[in-house]
């Protein structure tokens, strides 16, 4: 069955920077295109970006340009979202989700979330 | 950027009765050129990620329960509980994917009366 399962929680000071993974199985992981989301504390869904496992490719939100990249390692079924200069805006749930056909933004399958903190 | 814009924010609900829930875009979600509304619902429990329960307005993903049913057409949406269920005590989201970003309405909180 597909899974798709995320790093621990993380607490982070101002103007750091964070890295959570997302490790796929259960399908072929090169197939469907990998998306991060992230949901700030009571709040709603905000759409991060989008990486191909396949071919590296990526495409971000605009308000998060410059401080998000997202990379995978195919060896490993992982993909991994960087994110700088973290403020206290960046706190929230990040969650990994998998495109549920190829080209359309939506979500069959979703990681667990991880927590991020950001405080002094 | 597409506005989703979602109605009511909660509402309580007695087991057994009908819960809808309204979403509206701020454009439309149609592609003309398939006929389909490139809109979805997601239940999401807490400390839950999202869960996908209708694509293409209208359409149940498979496993989810014929009370769940999806509706609208254009710039307006609903979904709609048939009989609520315990279990169905959820932030209910709609989200497009008709345009880049891709966005979400605020969610709906359903509860139990």
């Amino acid at each position: 069955q597909v899974q798709l399962v995320q790093s621990g929680a993380e607490v982070k000071k101002p103007g750091a920077s964070v890295k959570v993974s997302c490790k796929a199985s259960g399908y072929t992981f090169s197939t469907d295109h990998m998306h991060w989301v992230r949901q700030a504390p009571g709040q709603g869904l905000e759409w991060m970006g989008i990486i191909s496992p396949k071919s590296g490719g990526t495409s971000y939100a605009q308000k998060l340009q410059g401080r998000v990249i997202l990379t995978r390692d195919p060896s490993t079924s992982t993909v991994y979202m960087d994110l700088s200069s973290l403020t206290s805006e960046d706190t929230a749930v990040y969650f990994c989700a998998r495109e549920a056909v190829r080209g359309l933004y939506y979500f069959d399958f979703w990681g667990q979330g991880t927590l991020v903190t950001v405080s002094s | 950027d597409i506005v989703m814009n979602q109605s009511p924010d909660s509402l309580a609900v007695s087991l057994g009765e009908r819960a809808t829930i309204n979403c509206k875009s701020s454009q439309s979600v149609l592609n003309s050129s398939n006929n389909k509304n490139y809109l979805v619902w997601y239940q999401q429990k807490p400390g839950q990620p999202p869960k996908l329960l209708i694509f293409s307005a209208s359409t149940r993903e498979s496993g989810v329960p014929d009370r769940f049913s999806g509706g609208g057409s254009g710039t307006d949406f609903t979904l709609t509980i048939a009989s609520l269920q315990a279990e169905d005590v959820a932030v209910y989201y709609c989200q497009q994917y008709y345009v880049t970003p891709c966005t979400f309405g605020q969610g709906t909180k359903v509860e139990i009366k």
